[in-house]
Protein backbone atom coordinates (compact mmCIF):
# COMPACT_ATOMS: atom_id res chain seq x y z
CA UNK A 1 0.00 0.00 0.00
CA UNK A 2 1.56 3.32 -0.87
CA UNK A 3 1.38 5.83 1.35
CA UNK A 4 2.73 9.75 1.51
CA UNK A 5 3.27 11.62 4.66
CA UNK A 6 3.76 15.96 4.29
CA UNK A 7 6.14 17.40 6.99
CA UNK A 8 7.52 20.41 7.21
CA UNK A 9 6.93 23.66 9.56
CA UNK A 10 3.31 24.45 10.01
CA UNK A 11 4.16 28.46 10.74
CA UNK A 12 6.10 30.78 8.15
CA UNK A 13 6.86 34.67 8.07
CA UNK A 14 6.03 36.74 5.05
CA UNK A 15 8.83 37.24 2.12
CA UNK A 16 10.27 33.76 3.85
CA UNK A 17 11.03 30.63 2.14
CA UNK A 18 8.17 27.38 2.83
CA UNK A 19 9.88 23.86 2.64
CA UNK A 20 8.07 20.74 2.85
CA UNK A 21 8.78 17.41 2.64
CA UNK A 22 6.78 14.36 1.33
CA UNK A 23 8.04 11.29 3.14
CA UNK A 24 6.54 8.06 0.27
CA UNK A 25 6.50 4.06 1.71
CA UNK A 26 4.77 1.49 -0.15
CA UNK A 27 6.91 2.34 -3.30
CA UNK A 28 10.10 3.95 -4.40
CA UNK A 29 9.71 7.30 -6.15
CA UNK A 30 12.71 6.55 -8.20
CA UNK A 31 10.53 4.00 -10.43
CA UNK A 32 8.09 3.61 -12.39
CA UNK A 33 6.45 6.23 -14.65
CA UNK A 34 4.53 8.66 -11.98
CA UNK A 35 4.35 12.05 -11.22
CA UNK A 36 4.84 13.11 -7.41
CA UNK A 37 3.18 16.62 -7.41
CA UNK A 38 2.15 19.22 -4.66
CA UNK A 39 -1.24 20.48 -4.54
CA UNK A 40 -2.99 22.95 -1.77
CA UNK A 41 -6.29 24.60 -0.77
CA UNK A 42 -6.92 27.21 0.91
CA UNK A 43 -9.42 27.20 4.11
CA UNK A 44 -13.08 26.72 2.44
CA UNK A 45 -11.63 26.81 -1.34
CA UNK A 46 -10.38 24.78 -4.14
CA UNK A 47 -7.76 22.80 -4.94
CA UNK A 48 -4.60 24.01 -6.88
CA UNK A 49 -1.93 21.85 -8.13
CA UNK A 50 1.17 23.38 -7.44
CA UNK A 51 4.28 21.59 -9.28
CA UNK A 52 5.63 18.00 -10.00
CA UNK A 53 8.85 16.27 -10.44
CA UNK A 54 8.81 12.79 -12.58
CA UNK A 55 10.62 9.83 -11.90
CA UNK A 56 13.30 10.71 -14.23
CA UNK A 57 13.71 14.38 -12.22
CA UNK A 58 12.01 16.26 -14.84
CA UNK A 59 10.28 18.90 -13.28
CA UNK A 60 7.16 21.13 -14.29
CA UNK A 61 4.93 23.91 -12.48
CA UNK A 62 1.68 26.13 -12.61
CA UNK A 63 3.11 29.09 -14.11
CA UNK A 64 1.23 31.06 -11.80
CA UNK A 65 4.08 29.94 -9.44
CA UNK A 66 6.91 28.88 -11.56
CA UNK A 67 9.10 32.09 -10.44
CA UNK A 68 8.47 30.79 -7.24
CA UNK A 69 8.34 27.06 -6.26
CA UNK A 70 10.80 24.26 -6.72
CA UNK A 71 10.20 20.56 -6.25
CA UNK A 72 13.16 18.19 -6.16
CA UNK A 73 13.75 14.00 -5.17
CA UNK A 74 15.99 12.63 -2.64
CA UNK A 75 15.95 8.82 -4.17
CA UNK A 76 18.14 7.85 -0.92
CA UNK A 77 15.73 8.65 1.36
CA UNK A 78 12.69 8.23 -0.87
CA UNK A 79 11.12 11.89 -0.43
CA UNK A 80 10.22 14.40 -2.46
CA UNK A 81 10.19 18.19 -1.52
CA UNK A 82 8.67 21.64 -1.95
CA UNK A 83 10.03 25.25 -1.60
CA UNK A 84 7.86 27.62 -1.95
CA UNK A 85 9.72 31.45 -2.02
CA UNK A 86 8.57 34.94 -1.04
CA UNK A 87 5.51 33.76 0.56
CA UNK A 88 2.54 35.96 1.41
CA UNK A 89 -0.61 35.48 3.57
CA UNK A 90 -2.30 34.68 0.14
CA UNK A 91 0.18 31.13 0.77
CA UNK A 92 -1.12 29.76 3.65
CA UNK A 93 -3.09 26.71 2.91
CA UNK A 94 -3.59 22.79 3.60
CA UNK A 95 -0.66 21.54 1.61
CA UNK A 96 -1.29 18.01 0.12
CA UNK A 97 1.65 15.80 -1.61
CA UNK A 98 0.10 13.36 -3.74
CA UNK A 99 1.36 10.20 -6.48
CA UNK A 100 0.08 11.27 -10.16
CA UNK A 101 -0.45 8.64 -12.72
CA UNK A 102 -0.65 8.60 -16.45
CA UNK A 103 -3.16 6.57 -18.54
CA UNK A 104 -0.51 6.20 -21.00
CA UNK A 105 -1.77 8.12 -23.44
CA UNK A 106 -2.72 11.24 -21.64
CA UNK A 107 -0.39 14.48 -21.48
CA UNK A 108 -1.12 14.74 -18.03
CA UNK A 109 -2.23 12.36 -14.98
CA UNK A 110 -4.40 11.92 -12.26
CA UNK A 111 -4.09 11.57 -8.49
CA UNK A 112 -3.91 8.21 -6.80
CA UNK A 113 -2.71 8.59 -3.84
CA UNK A 114 -2.31 11.87 -1.16
CA UNK A 115 -1.03 12.72 1.64
CA UNK A 116 -2.96 13.76 4.77
CA UNK A 117 -2.10 17.10 4.41
CA UNK A 118 -0.30 19.65 6.11
CA UNK A 119 -1.60 23.35 7.12
CA UNK A 120 0.89 25.78 6.60
CA UNK A 121 0.18 29.55 8.25
CA UNK A 122 2.28 32.40 6.86
CA UNK A 123 2.39 34.91 9.26
CA UNK A 124 4.71 37.27 11.18
CA UNK B 1 -4.64 26.84 -19.00
CA UNK B 2 -7.87 24.70 -19.41
CA UNK B 3 -11.02 26.03 -17.05
CA UNK B 4 -13.10 23.46 -15.49
CA UNK B 5 -16.43 24.37 -14.39
CA UNK B 6 -18.32 22.72 -12.09
CA UNK B 7 -22.01 22.40 -11.64
CA UNK B 8 -24.33 23.06 -8.69
CA UNK B 9 -21.96 24.77 -6.33
CA UNK B 10 -23.91 23.36 -3.60
CA UNK B 11 -26.45 20.72 -3.81
CA UNK B 12 -29.21 19.88 -1.35
CA UNK B 13 -30.45 15.91 -1.60
CA UNK B 14 -31.58 13.31 0.77
CA UNK B 15 -30.55 9.61 1.69
CA UNK B 16 -31.56 7.54 -1.77
CA UNK B 17 -31.64 10.50 -3.81
CA UNK B 18 -30.02 10.01 -7.22
CA UNK B 19 -27.76 13.16 -7.75
CA UNK B 20 -26.08 14.20 -10.44
CA UNK B 21 -23.53 16.90 -10.60
CA UNK B 22 -21.78 18.43 -14.10
CA UNK B 23 -18.38 19.32 -14.94
CA UNK B 24 -17.39 21.46 -18.02
CA UNK B 25 -13.95 22.20 -19.76
CA UNK B 26 -12.88 25.19 -21.75
CA UNK B 27 -11.58 22.83 -24.25
CA UNK B 28 -11.67 19.83 -24.80
CA UNK B 29 -9.83 17.12 -22.55
CA UNK B 30 -11.43 14.24 -24.35
CA UNK B 31 -11.74 11.51 -21.90
CA UNK B 32 -8.66 12.95 -19.62
CA UNK B 33 -11.00 13.24 -16.42
CA UNK B 34 -11.17 12.83 -12.81
CA UNK B 35 -13.24 13.17 -10.58
CA UNK B 36 -12.74 13.07 -6.14
CA UNK B 37 -15.00 13.21 -3.14
CA UNK B 38 -13.05 15.36 -0.17
CA UNK B 39 -14.71 14.99 3.57
CA UNK B 40 -13.65 17.78 5.87
CA UNK B 41 -10.20 17.64 7.12
CA UNK B 42 -9.20 15.01 5.22
CA UNK B 43 -7.37 14.98 1.71
CA UNK B 44 -9.30 14.19 -1.69
CA UNK B 45 -9.88 10.07 -2.73
CA UNK B 46 -9.91 9.43 -6.15
CA UNK B 47 -13.02 7.96 -7.37
CA UNK B 48 -12.98 7.81 -11.04
CA UNK B 49 -10.29 8.46 -13.52
CA UNK B 50 -10.74 8.07 -17.63
CA UNK B 51 -14.14 10.30 -17.19
CA UNK B 52 -15.80 6.58 -16.10
CA UNK B 53 -13.34 4.15 -14.38
CA UNK B 54 -14.01 3.13 -11.34
CA UNK B 55 -10.85 3.40 -9.28
CA UNK B 56 -10.33 0.44 -6.85
CA UNK B 57 -13.05 -0.14 -4.18
CA UNK B 58 -15.41 2.82 -4.71
CA UNK B 59 -19.01 1.89 -4.77
CA UNK B 60 -20.80 0.72 -8.02
CA UNK B 61 -23.40 3.49 -7.28
CA UNK B 62 -21.08 6.01 -8.68
CA UNK B 63 -20.60 6.59 -12.37
CA UNK B 64 -18.70 8.57 -14.90
CA UNK B 65 -19.63 9.73 -18.12
CA UNK B 66 -19.15 12.01 -20.89
CA UNK B 67 -16.23 13.24 -23.02
CA UNK B 68 -14.73 15.90 -24.60
CA UNK B 69 -15.89 19.39 -22.98
CA UNK B 70 -18.87 17.91 -20.57
CA UNK B 71 -18.69 15.56 -17.85
CA UNK B 72 -21.25 14.25 -15.24
CA UNK B 73 -20.67 12.53 -11.89
CA UNK B 74 -23.75 10.34 -10.73
CA UNK B 75 -24.70 8.70 -7.34
CA UNK B 76 -27.36 6.57 -8.22
CA UNK B 77 -28.07 6.00 -4.47
CA UNK B 78 -27.24 8.50 -2.10
CA UNK B 79 -26.16 7.40 1.00
CA UNK B 80 -24.90 9.02 4.35
CA UNK B 81 -21.48 8.65 3.61
CA UNK B 82 -21.39 10.22 0.35
CA UNK B 83 -22.42 13.46 1.92
CA UNK B 84 -19.10 15.23 1.04
CA UNK B 85 -17.32 17.94 -1.57
CA UNK B 86 -16.86 16.59 -4.99
CA UNK B 87 -13.89 17.69 -7.47
CA UNK B 88 -13.35 17.38 -10.97
CA UNK B 89 -9.92 17.66 -12.76
CA UNK B 90 -8.58 17.69 -15.88
CA UNK B 91 -5.53 15.87 -17.12
CA UNK B 92 -5.04 16.93 -20.93
CA UNK B 93 -2.40 19.39 -20.47
CA UNK B 94 0.91 19.59 -18.92
CA UNK B 95 -1.11 21.88 -16.08
CA UNK B 96 -3.68 19.15 -13.95
CA UNK B 97 -6.73 21.82 -13.32
CA UNK B 98 -9.44 21.47 -10.93
CA UNK B 99 -13.08 22.27 -10.77
CA UNK B 100 -13.97 25.03 -7.72
CA UNK B 101 -16.00 21.78 -6.16
CA UNK B 102 -19.46 20.46 -5.38
CA UNK B 103 -21.03 20.85 -1.91
CA UNK B 104 -23.38 17.53 -1.47
CA UNK B 105 -25.54 18.50 1.92
CA UNK B 106 -28.28 16.83 3.32
CA UNK B 107 -31.65 18.26 3.06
Amino acid sequence: QVQLQESGPGLVKPSQTLSLTCTVSGASISTGSYYWSWIRQPAGKGLEWMGRIYTSGSTNYNPSLKSRVTVSLDTSKNQFSLKLSSVTAADTAVYYCARGTSNGYSLGYYFDYWGQGTLVTVSS
Amino acid sequence: DIQMTQSPSTLSASVGDRVTITCRASQSVYSWLAWYQQKPGKAPKLLIQKASSLDSGVPSRFSGSGSGTEFTLTISSLQPDDFATYYCQQYNSYSPTFGQGTKVEIK
